[in-house]
């Protein structure tokens, strides 16, 4: 069975300071690598894709990614209450294989 | 926006009745999927589907069916609905240019609730 692990959280951190997302998945076979954000009673929306090992730059969010590991993580810098949701990792193989996803780690930023 | 629209937005019914939930898409995409999102369970795919009339199960697939006659809709039927299927619908399209990449968006939902 593919697994895609997160913490629960809630995750707790001060406005302006750095949010430190992890993601752990157990196939091997994994190539494309998702985060989605998703603000309560709302759909789930893609904000970063990673299919490298290494780090992706956008904006504020950074998506680092160590296949050996088996590791994704979710950067945010310079923390906003708006950036409080529930961030979903999701993890892709290949072909018409559907994309796995954990069950989400809860973000709080404290204003 | 995806371009994809879900219908009803909200519905409520009674347990044994039969409901179609419906997603429309408006850019021609080949894959389509159905979600339920539950608290302490997060996502989890139903059904999806890889072209008009091609369909596969996902985790949670017992109860329901799904039918894909034309490429922009996508309906999701409880055959006969259950209290344990009140949760929040989620269709999503796969967008991408090439079969190596899978990047999924998702509709507006559908929160049903079984009475």
């Amino acid at each position: 069975q593919k697994e895609v692990e997160q913490n629960s959280g809630p995750l707790s951190v001060p406005e302006g300071a750095i949010a430190s997302l992890n993601c752990t998945y157990s196939d091997r076979g994994s190539q494309s690598f998702f985060w989605y954000r998703q603000y309560s009673g709302k759909s789930p929306e893609l904000i970063m894709f990673i299919y490298s090992n290494g780090d992706k730059e956008d904006g504020r969010f950074t998506a680092q990614l160590n296949k050996a590991s088996q590791y994704v993580s979710l950067l945010i810098r310079d923390s906003q209450p708006s950036d409080s949701a529930t961030y979903l990792c999701a993890v892709w193989n290949s072909g018409n294989t559907p994309l796995v996803f954990g069950k989400g780690t809860r973000l709080s930023v404290i204003a | 926006d995806a371009g994809i629209t879900q219908s009803p937005r909200h519905k409520v019914t009674e347990t044994g009745t039969p409901v179609t939930l419906r997603c429309h898409q408006t850019e021609n995409h080949r894959y389509m999927y159905w979600y339920r999102q539950d608290p302490g369970h997060g996502l989890r795919l139903i059904h999806y589907s890889y072209g008009v009339k091609d369909t596969d199960k996902g985790e949670v697939s017992d109860g329901y069916s799904v039918s894909r006659s034309k490429t922009e809709d996508f309906l999701l039927t409880l055959e006969s609905a259950t209290s344990s299927q009140t949760s929040v619908y989620f269709c999503a399209i796969r967008r991408a240019a090439t079969d190596s990449y899978n990047e999924q968006f998702f509709g507006p939902g559908t929160r049903l609730t079984v009475l």
